[in-house]
């Protein structure tokens, strides 16, 4: 069983510090990594995609990629109570099909 | 504005009786995925095509469920006979494939939330 593992949290943190969110991957073949955040009743929207080793920023944010530690992580700078949503890892093979971890929860205190 | 759209956006039926959702991905996208979401579960991949051909159903209970494509503006997921673990928000999202990168960022539409008595 191919599979995303996400701690479900709560992760809670102060408004203006950094939240890190963590993921790993058991499938060797995946090749393109998503973060999508879902705010409670609403659907999942994209936030950035990551294909290569390495760090990816997006203003506040910054996807990490380690294919050799099948990790894959993001971090929220200056994090907003507007950013308090769960926040869904996913990976995906060569063939399309997407693998969506449980997601992590994420609140920020004003 | 370009979205997924689906319909309904609400479904309350009793076990039994067929269900049918339906899906309108995004003008020139390639790619379409039925998802279904359950606090236990999470999000569950169900089926998806590309081009209108399905590529996977695997996720999807085949004795129930049927996923198609009848064309490219309209994706359907039906379930037949419905029962109360199917209760759950169903949805589709879709994408445009690019080999050359491997990625397929995928655009959720905005469920349906299906209750199953």
């Amino acid at each position: 069983q191919k599979e995303v593992e996400q701690n479900s949290g709560p992760l809670s943190v102060p408004e203006g510090a950094i939240a890190s969110l963590n993921c790993t991957y058991s499938d060797r073949g995946s090749q393109s990594f998503f973060w999508y955040r879902q705010y409670s009743g609403k659907s999942p929207e994209l936030i950035m995609f990551i294909y290569s080793n390495g760090d990816k920023e997006d203003g506040r944010f910054t996807a990490q990629l380690n294919k050799a530690s099948q990790y894959v992580s993001l971090l929220i700078r200056d994090s907003q109570p507007s950013d308090s949503a769960t926040y869904l890892c996913a990976a995906t093979t060569g063939g399309f099909k997407t693998i969506f971890g449980a997601g992590t929860r994420l609140f920020v205190k004003a | 504005d370009a979205r997924v759209t689906q319909t309904p956006r609400h479904k309350v039926t009793e076990m039994g009786q067929e269900v049918t959702m339906r899906c309108q991905p995004i003008l020139g996208h390639n790619t379409v995925f039925w998802y279904r979401q359950t606090m236990m579960q999470g999000l569950e991949l169900l089926a998806y095509f590309r081009n209108r051909a399905p590529l996977d159903d695997s996720g999807m209970p085949k004795d129930r469920f049927s996923a198609e494509m009848p064309d490219a503006t309209l994706a359907t997921l039906k379930i037949q006979p419905s029962e109360p673990r199917d209760s759950a928000v169903y949805f589709c999202a879709s994408g445009l494939a690019r080999l050359a990168t491997n990625t397929d960022t995928q655009y959720f539409g905005p469920g349906t939330r299906l209750t199953v008595l």
